[in-house]
Parts: structure tokens; C-alpha cells; sequence
């Protein structure tokens, strides 16, 4: 299977500080690669798919970018409420595969 | 509204089995595939398997072979996920997600998720 990496394990920003969390897969997904924000309490919400396409009703400051093995999540400006933990996940192959998280936290 | 619900929180003594639904809501269930994940406490998110949107072929995780069970009723518009043999280890918040036919735009809906726990 797909092992993906995500790197820091966990990212202290401060509020309007850019913040770029990095996700790499063990072998090539092409640009199947979807960007998921958990919050403790909700559901896990889609922000990017297809590596850097804006998932609907996502703010303009999510961007997404990368192919092959190594693909970022940068926010540019941090809201409050932005943190949160974010995963990666493959759907090139299967089983679908996430990354284990990045804890986006308050500086 | 398009919408997940999913069935409410549930109490399980180790090898029972577990069966959560999963009501679509605002979209054709027939037009979406339907996901299902979990995650453990203190845990990331961990992929279980899929169902297609004929209902007729599925996918799992090697993990779960042998014990889990996806199935769809289209008259209301439901999916079911079945999970055998219960231990400790399957306390979990259970999600189940549609993904378009495509399956080139990620998950974008999500159930609130329904809590699991394993315990004698």
C-alpha cells in the first residue's frame, strides 16, 4: 500500500502568519491527492482535491500544490479559525491511504 | 440540504458485532460512492473501505477482510457498514463520506460520525 508522510507532526503559527504543511507518498499518486481539516467534535471537512483545487466554499488562503510523491498545504494568512489537524490522503490506488496528521496550533 | 446522518452512539461487549447506518440526504444515493473511515482515540484517520454506487461492488482495507460488511438499501437511501468480532481496538468515531462517480474530488460530504465503544 501507499504510505504517506506528513511532516512537522505538529506546526506552531502565530494568527496571520503563513503556515506550509507537507504530506509524501511512498511511491507516485499523480496529482490524486485530497487535503482534509479535522477539528475535535466535527466531521473531517475537504479543502483541496486533485492536489490544488479549492474544495467548494474554501477560503482563497488554502492553496495546494505538488505531483507525484511530494505535494504542500499552505495557508497564507492563519485565521483562528484554521487550527486544527490536517491529513493527507492518496486515491491513486487502493487502499486509499492518509498521511498520520499535522497539528496545526496556535503560537 | 445534502447531508450524511449517521446512527447514534453505540455500547459493545468485546466479539459482539456492530452495525452503523448512514442516510443520505438531498443527493441519489445511486450517484456517489460511500466511504467509510474511523478514527481511534489519539489517532489518525484510518481508511475502512468503499462501496460503489450500484451497491454491488465493494472495496475494504486488508485490515478489515473477513470482518466488515458494506451494503446499501436504495429504497431509503442508506448505507450500512457491519463489523464483526469486536475488540477493544475498534473504539472509534466512525465516519462514513461521499465521493463523486469520478473519483477525482475527494470527500466532500461527511456524516457527523457515530461513537463506538468496545468494553466488558
Amino acid at each position: 500500500e501507499i504510505v504517506m508522510t506528513q511532516s512537522p507532526a505538529t506546526l506552531s503559527v502565530s494568527p496571520g502568519e503563513r503556515a506550509t504543511l507537507s504530506c509524501r507518498a511512498s511511491q507516485s499518486v499523480g496529482s490524486n491527492l485530497a487535503w482534509y481539516q479535522h477539528k475535535p467534535g466535527q466531521a473531517p471537512r475537504l479543502v483541496i482535491y486533485e492536489a490544488s483545487t479549492r474544495a467548494t466554499s474554501v477560503a482563497a488562503r488554502f492553496s495546494g500544490s505538488g505531483s507525484a510523491t511530494d505535494f504542500t498545504l499552505t495557508i497564507s494568512s492563519l485565521q483562528s479559525e484554521d487550527f486544527a489537524i490536517y491529513y493527507c490522503q492518496q486515491y491513486h490506488k487502493w487502499p486509499r491511504t492518509f498521511g498520520q496528521g499535522t497539528k496545526l496550533e496556535i503560537k | 440540504q445534502v447531508q450524511l446522518v449517521q446512527s447514534g452512539a453505540e455500547v459493545k461487549k468485546p466479539g459482539a458485532s456492530l452495525k452503523v447506518s448512514c442516510k443520505a440526504f438531498g443527493y441519489t444515493l445511486t450517484t456517489y460512492y460511500t466511504h467509510w473511515v474511523r478514527q481511534a482515540p489519539g489517532q489518525g484517520l484510518e481508511w475502512m473501505g468503499i462501496i460503489n454506487p450500484s451497491g454491488i461492488s465493494r472495496t475494504y482495507a486488508q485490515k478489515f477482510e473477513g470482518r466488515v460488511t458494506m451494503s446499501r438499501d436504495t429504497s431509503t437511501s442508506t448505507v450500512y457498514m457491519e463489523l464483526t468480532s469486536l475488540t477493544s481496538e475498534d473504539t472509534a468515531i466512525y465516519y462514513c463520506a461521499r465521493e463523486a462517480a469520478a473519483q477525482d474530488e475527494g470527500l466532500d460530504v461527511w456524516g457527523q460520525g457515530t461513537t463506538v465503544t468496545v468494553s466488558s
